[in-house]
């Protein structure tokens, strides 16, 4: 049983650019939650997809969104980067649908914006 | 808005002892109440959970209680060690809600 991977580790972008970060689900898990950390911080809740729909979203811009695909895996594309969005993205996958499962995370991408 | 409340403050504790960490909560009350571990540039690894109408659970050394009255959870590291170093964040789930609110964890650091 494989993990919760992320792709990339390291990230160096310039204000203005775009970026796309991946994540592999854990085998058997059909719900992708994506969480921003800024340093110092817990992690903030940008959106959930289940079974390649959005299934909730947190105060995040419109910039923000994504994709999960139907073997669950999931992207985040973050447009028109800024300053603020430097932070360590988090990915967790769970069983099912909804906060109640344990989450399983990955070990995140540091984006870090220019 | 809701609040999720943990101490800024490292705990700097001796090995062998038990180590307390408190997550105080303002407003609604939770459904559910999750403790997760952090190191340095990792994920979150989930530790334990606990539902509004539990008051307490225990998970090998571990010890999570949850008063809805006080709007508080207690986690307990008995027998500390050092590998227990890390940063805990609680996290909580509301009715009605898909999402895990996190607190901004609390360093706890075991000294041999």
């Amino acid at each position: 049983e494989t993990g919760v991977t992320q792709s990339p580790t390291h990230l160096i972008k310039t204000r203005g650019q775009q970026v796309t970060l991946r994540c592999s689900s854990q085998s058997g898990h059909n719900t992708v939650s994506w969480y921003q950390q800024a340093l110092g911080q817990g992690p903030q809740f940008i959106f959930q997809y289940y079974r390649e729909e959005e299934n909730g979203r947190g105060n995040f811009p419109p910039r923000f969104s994504g994709l999960q695909f139907p073997n669950y895996s999931s992207e985040l594309n973050v447009n028109a980067l800024e300053l603020d969005d430097s932070a360590l993205y988090l990915c967790a996958s769970s069983l099912t649908a909804g906060a109640v499962n344990e989450q399983f995370f990955g070990p995140g991408t540091r984006l870090t914006v220019l | 808005s809701q609040k999720i409340e943990q101490n800024s403050e490292a705990l700097n504790i001796q090995e062998g002892k038990t180590a307390t960490l408190t997550c105080n909560y303002t407003n609604y009350s939770p459904a559910y109440l999750q403790w997760y571990r952090q190191d340095p540039g990792r994920g979150p690894v989930f530790l334990l959970l606990i539902r509004e109408n539990e008051k307490e659970k225990r998970k090998e050394r571990l010890k999570v209680t949850f008063d809805t009255t006080l709007k508080q959870s207690l986690f307990h590291i008995t027998a500390s060690q050092p590998a227990d170093s890390a940063t805990y964040l609680c996290a909580l789930t509301f009715y009605g809600n898909n999402r895990l609110a996190f607190g901004k964890g609390n360093q706890v650091v075991v000294i041999p």
